[in-house]
């Protein structure tokens, strides 16, 4: 099984800011995805991040707003870029645990509020 | 568009009791149906996968269904503990091979 970590677990930010959010795993994946968790909402797939490539975002979710790094195949970076009290969620990374049904390990999650 | 649905309401029960959660789709015939544990704090952590030629798999004390004419897997957990307390989502893969989540459903077992 995979260990991830993510720091910050938590931040509280002003509005215009940004913050990145680093992913850790201890073994090496070929994706790592990134998902948001709003109060009461399911997780939202942001993108997916594979090493050496731009990232995938999908539908609603942009680079300018979201942008990804995948420096090497145990970490990432997802940054929140001007950040506005609708930014404050949980930020989760995972790595797939089986490529063929997509089940997923999950980091412990980054629990942003935006002031 | 496809859309999963749990029961957003807590579902309280004694301790001992089996706990049954629900979760229904709608416009996909997904491949396979999973089950995951969110405790609060933490991220979803796998439980149980369900392929959808299986109408039944069973892991200890869990048991998952899935009936793809009424588009719906139960999770049930027999014997229930105060420690099995969380939330628990479904999810199944979407049509461009990405895992799509419920918004769970809040289990709380009572001593």
């Amino acid at each position: 099984s995979a260990v991830i970590s993510q720091k910050p677990s938590r931040d509280i930010c002003q509005r215009g800011t940004s913050l990145t959010i680093q992913c850790q795993v201890d073994s090496q994946v070929t994706m790592m995805f990134w998902y948001r968790q709003q109060p009461g909402q399911s997780l939202t797939l942001i993108a997916t991040a594979n090493q050496g490539s731009e990232a995938t975002y999908e539908s609603g979710f942009v680079i300018d707003k979201f942008p990804i790094s995948r420096p090497n195949l145990t970490f990432s970076t997802l940054t929140v870029s001007n950040m506005s009290p609708e930014d404050s969620s949980i930020y989760l990374c995972s790595v797939e645990q089986d490529a063929a049904t997509d089940t997923q390990y999950f980091g412990p999650g980054t629990r942003l509020t935006v002031l | 568009s496809q859309k999963i649905e749990q029961n957003s309401e807590a579902l309280n029960i004694q301790e001992g009791k089996t706990a049954t959660l629900t979760c229904n789709y709608t416009n996909y015939s997904p491949a396979y149906l999973q089950w995951y544990r969110q405790d609060p704090g933490r991220g979803p952590v796998f439980l149980l996968l369900i392929r959808e030629n299986e109408k039944e798999k069973r892991k200890e004390r869990l048991k998952v269904t899935f009936d793809t004419t009424l588009k719906q897997s139960l999770f049930h957990i027999t014997a229930s503990q105060p420690a099995d307390s969380a939330t628990y989502l479904c999810a199944l893969d979407g049509d461009t091979d990405k895992l799509i989540f419920g918004t769970g459903t809040r289990l709380q077992v009572f001593p």
